[in-house]
């Protein structure tokens, strides 16, 4: 079977801490991606990764930065948290062309 | 911009019944199109795909999904709708261009009454 692994499934983190999310694929997909989910607001995309190294900027990037050294992994970091990025953090990966497989999803509070 | 239109928030029928979930979409070319699933506090789970040929895709749980290119529309179909079908639906086209990621609806809540 398919495994996205997201390392977390909730999260409490203090306004102004420095979070790490990490997803995890064993699939050998070029492409990954993070999500953000708010209800009403439907998936809206913060980064994804074509290839090793490389991060191109979705939907919502600002306070968000992302790690990809290894082909299997991608890193969601939020630089310094704000309450305003409670949510729930969704991963998925990729083939070139193809649907997205998803982790389980990561549910952050910032308090 | 391209984008994915779910014009309903929300979808009630009873068991038994056909149910349709509706998407609308605007991407250039030839995209490959998606739904999704969600059941609380779980990530999607994927149901079906249209790439290219027959119109009318078969999924997951009996699902299906008839793609119309003259309407853009890719709408999730079943002809007898379950309790357990109540979740989150979300559709989601790929613009198939190298380096362009899923472009996902806002979702619609299927809820099946008893």
């Amino acid at each position: 079977d398919v495994k996205v692994t997201q390392s977390s499934r909730y999260l409490v983190k203090r306004t102004g801490e420095k979070v790490f999310l990490e997803c995890v694929q064993d699939m050998d997909h070029e492409n990954m991606f993070w999500y953000r989910q708010d209800p009403g607001l439907g998936l809206r995309l913060i980064y994804f990764s074509y290839d090793v190294k490389m991060k191109e900027k979705g939907d919502i990037p600002e306070g968000y930065s992302v790690s990809r050294e290894k082909k299997e992994r991608f890193s969601l970091i939020l630089e310094s948290a704000s309450t305003n990025q409670t949510s729930m953090y969704l991963c998925a990966s990729s083939l070139a062309f193809g649907g997205a497989f998803f982790g389980q999803g990561t549910r952050l509070t910032v308090v | 911009a391209q984008s994915v239109a779910q014009p309903e928030d929300q979808v009630n029928v009873a068991e038994g019944n056909p149910l349709t979930v509706k998407c609308t979409y605007s991407v250039s070319g030839n995209p490959y199109l998606f739904w999704y699933v969600q059941y609380p506090n779980r990530g999607l789970q994927f149901l079906l795909k249209y790439i290219t040929g027959d119109n009318l895709v078969k999924g997951s749980y009996g699902f299906e999904a008839e793609f119309n290119k003259s309407q853009t529309s890719f709408h999730l179909k079943k002809p007898s709708a379950l309790v357990s079908d109540s979740a989150l639906y979300f559709c989601a086209v790929s613009p198939n261009q190298a380096g362009t990621a899923l472009i996902f609806g806002k979702g619609t809540t299927l809820s099946v009454s008893s």
